[in-house]
């Protein structure tokens, strides 16, 4: 199966929340990593969050860890339609050395006015 | 701080043409990453260096693809002979050292062999 899942597509309100959600599976995962791309553009750091953490809080951005589930979700408060992009979920395996990223599929974050 | 560049922005080839995607990583940064990015396959890891040294090119599709890193300011994608299912969007990343060094990634090249 993949490393790393996500739901395809997401539609929310303008103004509600979204959840994104992701799970992975590799264990030995060291940092967990959101990353935005809007169309025709690279990809944007958007937060990481070290793999002995639960929660981490950016602004309107909150991730949320469940290590032992390895499930890990981002949750974006008053959804604008800026927000409107591909939300990937991406893990980097050993210590944070260099070593490259395993994405998952991406969320289609789809925003209804 | 110009960010990761890449050129060109877009290409469009000819089936069985060399096709050379370039990359000038961030200024400081030990560690460079190519991508490639498709609809079926999402993002796919080709290659990474760690200081100018290939690390795992365990990623890269076949032996049409070459990359080299033949300093620490520039990089190359290199495909040749190019086929159409080379077609994708091919990112490069990098990162610096330490644990909080995030990567950071380029605008992309799209490709179009045609």
């Amino acid at each position: 199966g993949e490393d790393v899942e996500q739901s395809l597509f997401l539609s929310v309100r303008e103004g509600d929340s979204s959840v994104i959600n992701c799970t992975y599976t590799d264990s030995s995962s060291t940092y967990l990593y959101w990353y935005k791309q809007e169309p025709g553009a690279g990809l944007q750091l958007l937060t990481y969050i070290f793999s002995n953490m639960d929660m981490k809080q950016d602004q309107r951005l909150t991730v949320l860890l469940n290590k032992k589930d390895k499930h890990l979700s981002l949750r974006i408060a008053d959804t604008q339609t800026g927000d409107s992009a591909i939300y990937f979920c991406a893990e980097s395996k050993g210590g944070g050395g260099a070593d490259g990223l395993t994405f998952g599929k991406g969320t289609h974050l789809i925003i209804q006015p | 701080d110009a960010g990761v560049i890449q050129s060109p922005r877009h290409e469009v080839t000819e089936m069985g043409q060399e096709v050379t995607l370039r990359c000038k990583p961030i200024s400081g940064h030990n560690s460079l990453f190519w991508y490639r990015q498709t609809m079926m396959r999402g993002l796919e890891l080709l290659i990474y260096f760690n200081n100018n040294v290939p690390i795992d090119d365990s990623g890269m599709p076949e032996d049409r693809f070459s990359a080299k890193m033949p300093n620490a300011s520039f990089s190359t994608l290199k495909i040749q002979p190019s086929e159409p299912r080379d077609s994708a969007v091919y990112f490069c990343a990098s990162r610096g050292q330490g644990a909080l060094s995030g990567y950071t990634f380029g605008s992309g090249t799209r490709l179009t062999v045609v």
